[in-house]
């Protein structure tokens, strides 16, 4: 178990639809940090957050957003969903940089 | 894009066997890390190695670091069923100093009994 929860398990939901994906991070970890993994891009990072303050932005869509909270925990916003953003989508933390990351065990998003 | 690509994309091997895989980077890198993902769960973190470290043992791992190559590879010894997973190389980019990893496409390996 490495620490980090993420709700919920699963999530199936129609095009054009929104949803909020949940992190809780390790005890003690300030880096929250959100990827995407599907079967044709692989792992994509996202974006980051370090002590409640955007670090790092990747290849996050207009469509989504992020945001920490003060106790820590981050959720990750979807919107306009299309058949393509169906994928896993991976919360991780670190207790601050360059340092590995824990991941939870994922958010199976699915789009029809 | 992605920083890493690995080599090979798919490997079979039987028990007993050593597991060598392969990653290229194309940027300078703070370090390099081993990650490895049983299927359909959240990526494991097994080895971190810094940019002026050659090379680093852990358990039966062992890992290589080339900054001249931007090349790592990643050698599993005595391998076990256990060990089927796919495995993933990332890294901490020099010029991002943020800790965020960018990850290459992994490599499945499988191990039979």
């Amino acid at each position: 178990d490495s620490g980090v929860t993420q709700t919920p398990k699963h999530l199936i939901t129609a095009t054009g639809q929104r949803v909020t994906l949940r992190c809780s991070p390790r005890s003690g970890d300030l880096s929250v940090y959100w990827y995407q993994q599907s079967l044709d891009q692989g792992l994509q990072f996202l974006i980051q957050y370090y002590n409640g303050e955007e670090r790092a932005k990747g290849n996050i869509l207009e469509r989504f957003s992020a945001q920490q909270f003060p106790d820590l925990h981050s959720e990750l916003n979807l919107s306009s969903l299309e058949l393509g953003d169906s994928a896993l989508y991976f919360c991780a933390s670190s207790p601050g940089l360059a340092t590995p990351l824990h991941f939870g065990n994922g958010t199976r998003l699915t789009v029809t | 894009s992605q920083q890493g690509e690995e080599d090979p994309q798919a490997l079979s091997i039987q028990e007993g066997e050593n597991a060598t895989m392969n990653c290229s980077y194309k940027t300078s890198i703070n370090n390099l890390q081993w990650y490895r993902q049983n299927s359909g769960r959240g990526l494991v973190h097994l080895i971190l190695i810094r940019s002026n470290e050659r090379e680093k043992h852990s358990g039966r791992l062992r890992v290589t670091l080339d900054t001249s190559k931007k090349s790592s590879s990643l050698l599993i010894t005595a391998s076990r069923a256990a060990d089927t997973a796919s495995y993933f190389c990332a890294t901490d980019p020099f010029s991002s100093n943020t800790g965020k990893l960018i990850f290459g496409q992994g490599t499945t390996l499988q191990v039979k009994p």
